[in-house]
């Protein structure tokens, strides 16, 4: 299936300090889902982004449609420890039964 | 409004033993339905994907099987299991396969 790849694999950040991480795709999508899953739970649908360009905001959270149609940014404002959990962005298969999900974004948030 | 439920939260198993995750969603009518696994620290492995009643789609090869006996109820089995079948267990539905996807609160699996 499609591969989609989040950077970083990893964050390390003291609380207050606003995040910014990637996912890129070699097809063009037209539809861009973030996830966030707390330890042991499932994930939870953040933001989803329909068209190029788009920008859209949750609370803190703000994620952006590529222009390229190839990425999507999800920036997290003023980190909170909460904010701990591993990111997800996720795009729409061809045959549109499916989504693929990308290799995840691990955040830690150190009080 | 739509709920999805997942059970058991947490299943310990013997290798060899069989093996039912039962999945349900209220709420919502002929939904896709969806079940993942998920190795520690790792991404999302679709395994199974069910757009009707029994109607079901495998993404990989492997030792599990699903089937969707009612509209709104989707279940994951295994006849024995193998030690690399632990891991976490997610359940998901949407509307249409172009719909973002909800997901329930996992089993976590552990064969011993």
């Amino acid at each position: 299936g499609q591969q989609l790849n989040q950077s970083p694999q990893s964050m390390f950040i003291q609380e207050g300090e606003d995040v910014s991480m990637n996912c890129t795709s070699s097809s063009i999508f037209n539809t861009w889902l973030w996830y966030k899953q707390d330890p042991g739970e499932g994930p939870v649908l953040l933001i989803a982004l329909y068209k190029a360009g788009e920008l859209t905001s949750n609370g803190r959270l703000t994620a952006q449609f590529g222009i390229t149609r190839k990425d999507s940014f999800l920036n997290i404002s003023a980190s909170i420890p909460s904010d701990v959990g591993i990111y997800f962005c996720a795009g729409p298969s061809n045959t549109g039964n499916q989504f693929y999900f990308g290799t995840g974004t691990s955040l830690t948030v150190i009080p | 409004s739509q709920t999805i439920h997942q059970w058991p939260a947490t299943l310990v198993q013997p290798v060899g033993s069989p093996l039912s995750l039962e999945c349900t969603v209220e709420g919502t009518s002929n939904p896709n339905l969806y079940w993942y696994r998920q190795a520690a620290g790792r991404g999302l492995q679709l395994l199974f994907y069910s757009v009707g009643i029994g109607q079901i789609s495998s993404e990989v090869p492997q030792n599990l099987s699903a089937s969707r006996p009612q509209d709104r109820q989707f279940i994951l089995s295994s006849k024995k299991l193998l030690l690399s079948d632990s891991g976490f267990y997610l359940c998901a539905w949407s509307h249409r396969g172009n719909q973002p996807q909800h997901f329930g609160d996992g089993t976590r699996l552990s064969i011993l």
